[in-house]
């Protein structure tokens, strides 16, 4: 039950878009498609923007978008606004019904 | 409304116990997988625990398992995590999250409470 590996930071201006990865491994990531993405805004709990990879639940804006390819998700944010600055989480089955999240990336939009 | 609210967290010495408890409301308890989830003073997420929606199955993260027992009463819609022999690592706050329906084997959380903090510090 390692940590899937996210990078520590990703910035960028308004209006730009950002891809976040999240990398795990053939027991997690990679053997199931059953990757979700929360957004945590600081002192808040953890929303979900993204599951199975790539569906979003309601009210979830389209400019979240997922993706995965092999043992490697990806959450890319289009048109960024300054309400999207926030740490990002992605999540992955990984097994025996257990879980595993990444470290988590802090998106600063400059 | 969907609401979760966790209870019972605070200071525990290290290998004491500490019993928590989150109690839902605005929807049925008892059709739902449910997590708990703890996150350290400034870390990252960790997953803790999953309980299926009958109390008959739980699964644990290695960090917990022989230590913490989560459990449910689906008769009082509360979900309750049973925390024995605590660690200064166990520190963090914990909170409890409803498995969202649409998601396959319950493996998003789409409600999440706003969580209790534990604190293993003698």
């Amino acid at each position: 039950q390692s940590a899937l590996t996210q990078p520590a930071s990703v910035s960028g201006s308004p209006g730009q878009s950002i891809t976040i990865s999240c990398t795990g491994t053939s027991n997690d990531v990679g053997d199931y498609n059953l990757v979700s993405w929360y957004q945590q805004h600081p002192g808040k709990a953890p929303k979900l923007m993204v599951y199975e990879g790539t569906r979003r639940p309601s009210g979830v804006s389209n400019r979240f978008s997922g993706s995965k390819s092999a043992n490697t998700a990806s959450l890319t944010i289009f048109g960024l606004l300054p309400e999207d600055e926030a740490d990002y989480y992605c999540c992955s089955h990984a097994g025996s019904s257990t879980w595993v999240f990444g470290g988590g990336t802090k998106l600063t939009v400059l | 409304e969907v609401q979760l609210v966790e209870s019972g967290g605070g200071l525990v010495q290290p290998g004491g116990s500490l019993s928590l408890s989150c109690a839902v409301s605005g929807f049925t308890f008892s059709n739902y997988w449910m997590h708990w989830v703890r996150q350290s003073p400034g870390k990252g997420l960790v997953w803790v625990s999953r309980i299926n929606s009958d109390g008959s199955s739980a699964t644990y993260a290695d960090s917990v398992k022989g230590r913490f027992t989560i459990s449910r009463d689906n008769a009082k819609n509360t979900l309750f995590l049973q925390m024995n022999n605590l660690r200064a690592e166990d520190t963090a706050i914990y909170y409890c999250a409803r498995a969202f329906a649409q998601c396959t084997g319950g493996s998003c959380l789409d409600s999440w409470g706003q969580g209790t903090l534990v604190t293993v510090s003698s």
